[in-house]
């Protein structure tokens, strides 16, 4: 079963136009989120890293909060550029264990 | 610093073939995974290595074998290839640090088996 759902399943904006990602969760007891950009043919990269005590990180244009009561995740990606079309991907650990629980993960594309 | 590479890139099976992926990390990281990553589903942990010598299964171990006889390289073994094993297969490693959540992930080896 899947345990950290993802919304949209699909997304398409203009260029230069923000959009929101979503992330509900359900993975207990809860360590850290964590988002990924997967770009066509490429490997996972990490964006941003949440444990349970924060609830805001920014990495450039991206910007991911996280509220642990709700067991929602939201990344904010502002002012978009054709290069953020790609997957995100978002990733809930658990305290006890070494797996990953990974969503489907959001595909977007930013057209001119 | 390579990070993590994968070989080979892409691979073409006939049912029944075995063969192996090859993945290395130059970070001296701890841990290493394996995943496949199949349309419509998330990635998933075939067989994971918290150091070297030993191996653990995942989520979907039936049909690879692994092994892990040097720090920084992490084998992923399919025996007896199956079409249900046509997938995207993505290797990854994290340092064993406390605190330390980072994966790094390789380009991924697509497998094709007919």
């Amino acid at each position: 079963k899947n345990q950290v759902e993802q919304s949209p399943q699909s997304l398409i904006i203009l260029e230069g136009k923000n959009c929101t990602l979503q992330c509900n969760y359900t993975v207990s007891p809860f360590s850290n989120l964590r988002w990924y950009k997967q770009d066509t043919g490429r490997g996972p990269v990490s964006l941003t890293i949440m444990t349970f005590s924060e609830n805001t990180k920014s990495n450039g244009r991206y910007t991911a909060t996280l509220d642990a009561d709700t067991k929602q995740s939201s990344l904010h990606i502002t002012a978009s550029q054709l290069s953020d079309s790609a997957s995100y991907i978002c990733v809930v650990s658990a305290m006890s264990g070494y797996a990953l629980n990974f969503g489907k993960g959001t595909s977007l594309l930013v057209t001119p | 610093n390579a990070g993590v590479t994968q070989t080979p890139k892409f691979r073409v099976l006939k049912t029944g073939q075995s063969m192996t992926l090859l993945c290395a990390q130059d970070m001296n990281h701890e841990y290493m995974y394996w995943y496949r990553q199949d349309p419509g589903m998330g990635l998933r942990l075939i067989h994971y290595s918290v150091g070297e010598g030993t191996t653990a299964k995942g989520e979907v171990p039936d049909g690879y074998n692994v092994s892990r006889l040097k720090k920084q390289n992490f084998l992923l073994g399919l025996e007896s290839a199956a079409p249900s094993q046509t997938s995207v297969y993505f290797c990854a490693s994290r340092s064993g640090l406390a605190g330390s959540y980072e994966q790094y992930f390789g380009p991924g080896t697509r497998l094709t088996v007919t």
